[in-house]
Order: C-alpha cells, then sequence, then structure tokens
C-alpha cells in the first residue's frame, strides 16, 4: 500500500498568513493526488485534484503543486473560514490512502 | 445540485451486521463509479470501498474485505455498504462520495452516516 505523510501535523497561523502543508507518498504517484478540506463536523470538501488542478468554485487562494512523491499544498493568505484540517489523498493505485490530516488553528 | 444522502446507521452488537445506504440525485447516476470512506472518532479519512459504474469493478481496503459488501442499484440511484462480522474498530462516521471520473477522483461527498459497534 501507498503510504501518505503530511507535515506538519498541525499548525497555527494568524489571518493573512501564507501557510504550505506538505504530502510525502511512499513511491511514486504521478500526479494522482487530491486535497480537502474538513471542518468539524462536516463531511470533506474537495480543494485540489490531480495535484495541481482546482475544484470548480473553490477560490484561488488555494493552490497545489508537486508531481511523483513530493507535494504542496498552499493558501496565499489565511481567512478565518480556512481554520480546518486538511488532508492529502493518493488515487494512483487501490487501496486509495489518505495522509493523517493538517490541522491548522488560529494563532 | 448534487445531493448524496447516507442512511442506516446505527449502534450494533460486535459481530452484528447493519446495511447502509447512499441516495444519490441531481446527477446521472449510473455514469459515475461510487466511494465508502469512514473516519473514526476524533481520527482521520479511511478509503473503504470503490465501486465502478455498472459495478464491474469493485475493490476494498484490507481492512473490510471479506466482510463488507459494496453494492449498487442504477435504477434506484443508490449505493449500498453491507456490514458484516462487525468489530469495535469498525465504529465511524461513513460518507459516500462519487467519484468524478478522469481525474477527478472523490469530488462530491454525503453528510456521512454514524456508525457505533459496542456491546
Amino acid at each position: 500500500d501507498i503510504q501518505m505523510t503530511q507535515s506538519p501535523s498541525s499548525l497555527s497561523a494568524s489571518v493573512g498568513d501564507r501557510v504550505t502543508i506538505t504530502c510525502r507518498a511512499s513511491q511514486g504517484i504521478s500526479n494522482y493526488l487530491a486535497w480537502f478540506q474538513q471542518k468539524p463536523g462536516k463531511a470533506p470538501k474537495s480543494l485540489i485534484y490531480a495535484a495541481s488542478s482546482l475544484q470548480s468554485g473553490v477560490p484561488s487562494k488555494f493552490s497545489g503543486s508537486g508531481s511523483g512523491t513530493d507535494f504542496t499544498l498552499t493558501i496565499s493568505s489565511l481567512q478565518p473560514e480556512d481554520f480546518a484540517t486538511y488532508y492529502c489523498q493518493q488515487y494512483n493505485s487501490y487501496p486509495w490512502t489518505f495522509g493523517q490530516g493538517t490541522k491548522v488553528e488560529i494563532k | 445540485e448534487v445531493q448524496l444522502v447516507e442512511s442506516g446507521g446505527g449502534l450494533v452488537k460486535p459481530g452484528g451486521s447493519l446495511r447502509l445506504s447512499c441516495a444519490a440525485s441531481g446527477f446521472t447516476f449510473s455514469s459515475y463509479s461510487m466511494n465508502w470512506v469512514r473516519q473514526a472518532p476524533g481520527k482521520g479519512l479511511e478509503w473503504v470501498s470503490s465501486i465502478s459504474s455498472s459495478s464491474s469493478y469493485i475493490y476494498y481496503a484490507d481492512s473490510v474485505k471479506g466482510r463488507f459488501t459494496i453494492s449498487r442499484d442504477n435504477a434506484k440511484n443508490s449505493l449500498y455498504l453491507q456490514m458484516n462480522s462487525l468489530r469495535a474498530e469498525d465504529t465511524a462516521v461513513y460518507y459516500c462520495a462519487r467519484e468524478g471520473g478522469g481525474w477527478l477522483p472523490l469530488d462530491y461527498w454525503g453528510q456521512g452516516t454514524l456508525v457505533t459497534v459496542s456491546s
């Protein structure tokens, strides 16, 4: 199985900060990498697919990059509604696997 | 508007069975692969199972293989998860999620249904 490792596991940031979350795959997954946002008590929401493509309706402050084994999610200017937990997920091969999550908290 | 509504969750004893349903609307259900993803309380997301549009291809996580069965009824726009031999570690919120196709993985999710396995 492909292991997905996110870093950091949590971070504290201020409104307006630029935030970067990293996701590493245990083997190459090409660009089959997605990012999701989840708020407490809610279902995950798709943000990014194919490593860098923005899901329809998602604001452009979110961006993704990477290929192979190393990927990043960047939030250009953190807003109050962005405080949530973020997950990466590989869909290169079954079983699909998620990273452990990165909780973004208010500083 | 795409809508996915799960039902069938509840409290069940270890070793028991439960059948989850997911009612889909707002899109041509028969054209999309569908998935179940779960989340144990306070934990991360775990992919459980996937079924292709015509049920030709089915995949399971090792943790549920042999105990869970995914199925669908395209005439009823419904997805199912039959869960047998339930264990305490199966306690989780179960989400159904649509696979967007091509490069798009899980693009729409339901609100989830809670399954609690406890004596």
